[in-house]
């Protein structure tokens, strides 16, 4: 069964370097999202793609975080000059359009530790 | 602005028995969706159900029932007879209608089925 792919599954960086996490939608879909869940909380949105700019983002979303579709499979989330609030699971998903195209279905996640 | 609540924090029980995981959601829209994902302790976020907020019947998948009623605001999630591999954080969220929408998801509840 497809599904979203992220990498890496674990990152450990200092404080104030830049971090890229990657992700390969599910080939069909065309919306693609990050989330994030900081440790023993809620999944919150952070941003949605959709035919090659953002369509969407939230308050956290700041110009700290960039998007990119850099080819034709893969999506990546960075994060600059990162600081230690943004260690969190950082979750990749991937939507169709259409009727459908609300089901959001989720990597497996990237783990993020700033230290 | 859309919001999800899932008053119960934690839930414990014992293999087999029967267990519902309530979820209230606010939204201002005559139409949305409403899901269900399930989150192991390996961290990823699994996909369970999604229902449209026309469609008020209740849907039987295996063990998993969920009961949507739109006069409460309600889309509370049942497992009959529990098993040990029930035992996860169970997420309720909520989006707008339109293809690449954002979720809202509620605080989610702790399942731990003992055995």
């Amino acid at each position: 069964e497809p599904e979203v792919t992220q990498t890496p599954s674990h990152q450990v960086t200092q404080m104030g370097q830049e971090v890229i996490l990657r992700c390969v939608p599910i080939s069909n879909h065309l919306y693609f999202y990050w989330y994030r869940q900081i440790l023993g909380q809620k999944v919150e949105f952070l941003v949605s793609f959709y035919n090659n700019e953002i369509s969407e983002k939230s308050e956290i979303f700041d110009d700290q975080f960039s998007v990119e579709r850099p080819d034709g499979s893969n999506f990546t989330l960075k994060i600059r000059s990162t600081k230690l609030e943004d260690s969190a699971m950082y979750f990749c998903a991937s939507s169709e359009r259409g009727a459908s195209g609300n089901t959001i279905y989720f990597g497996e996640g990237s783990w993020l530790t700033v230290v | 602005a859309q919001k999800v609540t899932q008053a119960q924090t934690e839930i414990s029980v014992v293999e087999k028995e029967d267990v519902t995981l309530d979820c209230v959601y606010e939204t201002r829209d005559t139409t949305y969706y409403l899901f269900w994902y399930k989150q192991p302790p390996s961290g990823e976020l699994v996909f369970l159900i999604r229902r449209n907020s026309f469609d008020e019947q209740n849907e039987i998948s295996g063990r998993y029932s969920w009961n949507f009623q739109k006069s409460t605001s309600s889309f509370n999630f049942t497992i009959t007879a529990s098993q040990v591999v029930d035992s996860a954080v169970y997420f309720c969220a909520l989006s707008r209608e339109t293809s690449g929408s954002r979720l809202t998801f509620g605080e989610g509840t702790q399942l731990t089925v003992n055995p």
